[in-house]
């Protein structure tokens, strides 16, 4: 089985572009969840998913960051224009369960530095 | 809000030494809760997790972490540690009142010498 795969693994930008990472759940799983880690902080939530619908979307920092999830299989996140506040590592995670948490599989990450 | 802490940010330990990591959590309902592990270079992993019954939890790789209700904790373990077990560590927490969502502590780094 496939794990979660996000693209790119690295991503170097400057302040005032614009960045969209992506995340391929592994298949059949309906729920898709993104994460992010800003430097020796907390892993914190951002939004989730199930199938193409946004559950909670609590976690997003503000109307620079967008994500989607057209047709309920990968997720984008774009974020623009980004500022140097939002580097840091980004994870996507997905889970086959709704309605309890068993635990996800977590993508590698996608590293994110804006200069 | 809720919070999970995590006292200890940077462990250094010899290989055959006891490993404790410390877990608090403030939530006052039901909790599922877990423990993730990154190696370097390596996505997170599930290393255990706990939804219910014995509050004595194992996972893989020799860990184990007790649920202490009583004291909103949920310590990792393991009795004699590896080099292999390098890595930073995360405690979670699930409430169930909520969609799915995890609250992660700041991590552990555990740096085992051999």
């Amino acid at each position: 089985e496939a794990g979660v795969t996000q693209f790119p693994s690295h991503s170097v930008i400057e302040k005032g572009q614009t960045v969209t990472l992506r995340c391929d759940p592994i298949s059949g799983h309906d729920n898709l969840y993104w994460y992010r880690r800003v430097m020796g902080k907390e892993i914190k939530f951002l939004l989730h998913f199930v199938k193409e619908s946004k559950q909670d979307e609590s976690g997003m920092p503000n109307n620079r960051f967008l994500a989607e999830r057209t047709g309920g299989t990968y997720s984008t996140l774009k974020v623009q224009p980004a500022e140097l506040e939002d580097s840091g590592v980004y994870f996507c995670a997905s889970s086959q369960e709704t309605g309890r948490i068993y635990g996800y599989t977590f993508g590698s990450g996608t590293r994110l530095t804006v200069v | 809000a809720q919070s999970v802490s995590q006292h200890n940010h940077h462990v250094i330990l010899s290989e055959a030494a006891s490993l404790e990591l410390g877990c608090n959590y403030s939530y006052g309902g039901t909790v599922n809760l877990f423990w993730y592990v990154q190696y370097p270079g390596q996505h997170l992993q599930l290393l255990l997790k706990y939804f219910s019954g014995d509050p004595l939890v194992k996972g893989i790789k020799g860990f184990e972490a007790e649920f202490i209700k009583s004291k909103f904790s949920f310590n990792l373990r393991k009795p004699s540690v590896q080099w292999s077990d390098t890595a930073e560590y995360f405690c979670a927490v699930g409430l169930l009142s909520n969609t799915g969502k995890l609250i992660f502590g700041q991590g552990t780094t555990l740096q085992v010498k051999p």
